[in-house]
């Protein structure tokens, strides 16, 4: 059966300090993977998807940078991290044959 | 802004009765998904369905979508304290390709 991780589960950062999560899916192979952002009581914001290893599309402009250094990992990265980058990051993956997505457990970023 | 749009916002009912979500979106899509999160933890899938599809149930979950509407709905019936939770509608619309978007979500509580 497929899992997904993710780590780690809170971090606590200064602004401007650098910030490396990792997503990791496991009994899959070249799955799709997305990274999602959360803040406080609202919807999902997609950050970046990945179709295949070094194939990254960001939606939106950011602070941030992903990238998808073998099949079954994805990195969401920043050299400096921003106040407004605090929330909760969720990965995703989603397999050729399916529609829905199957989400990590997140992780709790707050920049101070 | 987002494709889909639930209402309402929050719903609070007693153990036993039944919780209905609505979601609203804006094109054409080629399917509609509910989701789960419990607080502070990742999204579960709940149900699909597919564009071409009227109506759909799981369990005690019953979802319907109306496309000449664009809306949809998730009734919840004989809920119970563990349905507690926030309910995402995410929506395939037919430009985006491998993506979803997610709408701000229903906070439900169910009071035992």
């Amino acid at each position: 059966s497929q899992t997904i991780h993710q780590w780690p589960a809170t971090l606590v950062q200064p602004v401007g300090s650098p910030l490396s999560l990792e997503c990791t899916v496991e009994g899959t192979s070249n799955p799709n993977l997305y990274w999602y952002r959360q803040a406080a009581g609202r919807g999902l914001q997609l950050l970046f998807y990945s179709v295949g290893i070094g194939q990254i599309s960001s939606e939106v402009p950011q602070n941030l940078s992903a990238s998808r250094p073998q099949d079954r990992q994805f990195i969401l990265s920043s050299k400096k991290l921003l106040l407004s980058d605090s929330g909760f990051y969720l990965c995703a993956w989603r397999g050729d044959s399916y529609n829905e997505q199957f989400f990590g457990p997140g992780t709790r970023l707050t920049v101070l | 802004s987002q494709q889909g749009e639930e209402d309402p916002q929050a719903l609070s009912i007693q153990e036993g009765e039944n919780a209905t979500m609505n979601c609203s979106y804006k094109t054409s899509i080629n399917n509609l998904q509910w989701y789960r999160q419990n607080s502070g933890r990742g999204l579960v899938h709940l149900i699909l369905i597919r564009s071409n599809e009227r109506e759909k149930h799981s369990g005690r979950l019953r979802v319907t979508l109306d496309t000449s509407k664009k809306s949809s709905s998730l009734l919840i019936t004989a809920s119970r304290a563990a349905d507690t939770a926030s309910y995402f509608c995410a929506t395939a619309p037919m430009e985006y390709g491998n993506k979803l978007v997610f709408g701000a979500g229903t906070i439900l509580r169910v009071k035992s």
